[in-house]
């Protein structure tokens, strides 16, 4: 069974301080892995896809790496703009294409 | 360019009432997902659709709840004799077809079951 989990559960920042954030998986063979935003109360907004290890995508203050086991969104420089949810999810290749598992995310706040 | 579209927002329902959820995908989107997120948990999937077929629904609970996507319209899920364990909020994303690079969601429907 496909597993993701996320760490860790919040995380609280002060503006400008960098940190990262995990998102560990276990797939029998992974097609894709997603990062998504949720701010409260609103759905999630997409991010990032990351397709093989070693890829990295960056996003004004976001970046995202994958390794085999593993994915980190690191959070350079945050503002109190960036307090969200953070989600992670993963795309086997078996099954079901464009089925997504995720994990509980990273409640990231960021205050002045 | 409206987004994924989903409606009502927040739905308060009794126990035993019937909850219809629906969705309207982006345009030229003509793939549909239901997610549900309950209270301290992750998005579960719950049912992949096109226009007029169920292609996975391994997440659906075996009663009471129903999905369609008709070929004109929402797509509409159906939950029937809600009871509490049903309050959650539901997600609808859609992605246009062919190569998946990744969801548009919308805003989400917050089931109360009293």
């Amino acid at each position: 069974e496909d597993q993701v989990t996320q760490s860790p559960e919040a995380l609280r920042l002060q503006e400008g301080e960098s940190s990262s954030l995990n998102c560990s998986y276990t797939v029998s063979g992974l097609r894709g892995l997603f990062w998504y935003r949720q701010d409260p109360g609103k759905g999630p907004e997409f991010l990032f896809t990351l397709y093989s290890a070693g890829e990295e995508k960056e996003k004004e203050r976001l970046k995202a790496t994958l390794t085999k086991k593993e994915s980190f969104l690191h959070i350079t420089a945050p503002k109190p703009e960036d307090s969200a949810t953070y989600l992670c999810a993963v795309e086997p290749f078996t099954g079901t294409a464009s089925k997504l598992t995720f994990g509980t995310g990273t409640r990231l706040q960021v205050t002045l | 360019n409206a987004g994924v579209m989903q409606n009502p927002r927040h739905l308060v329902r009794r126990r035993g009432q019937e909850a219809r959820l629906r969705c309207s995908p982006m345009k030229g989107h003509s793939h549909v997902y239901w997610y549900r997120q309950l209270p301290e948990e992750g998005l579960k999937f719950m049912v992949y659709l096109q226009k007029e077929n169920i292609i996975d629904e391994s997440g659906m609970p075996k009663e009471r709840f129903s999905a369609e996507f008709p070929k004109e319209g929402p797509s509409i899920l159906r939950i029937q004799q809600v009871v509490r364990g049903d309050s959650a909020a539901y997600f609808c994303a859609s992605s246009p077809s062919g190569q998946f690079y990744g969801y548009t969601f919308g805003s989400g429907t917050r089931l109360t079951v009293v």
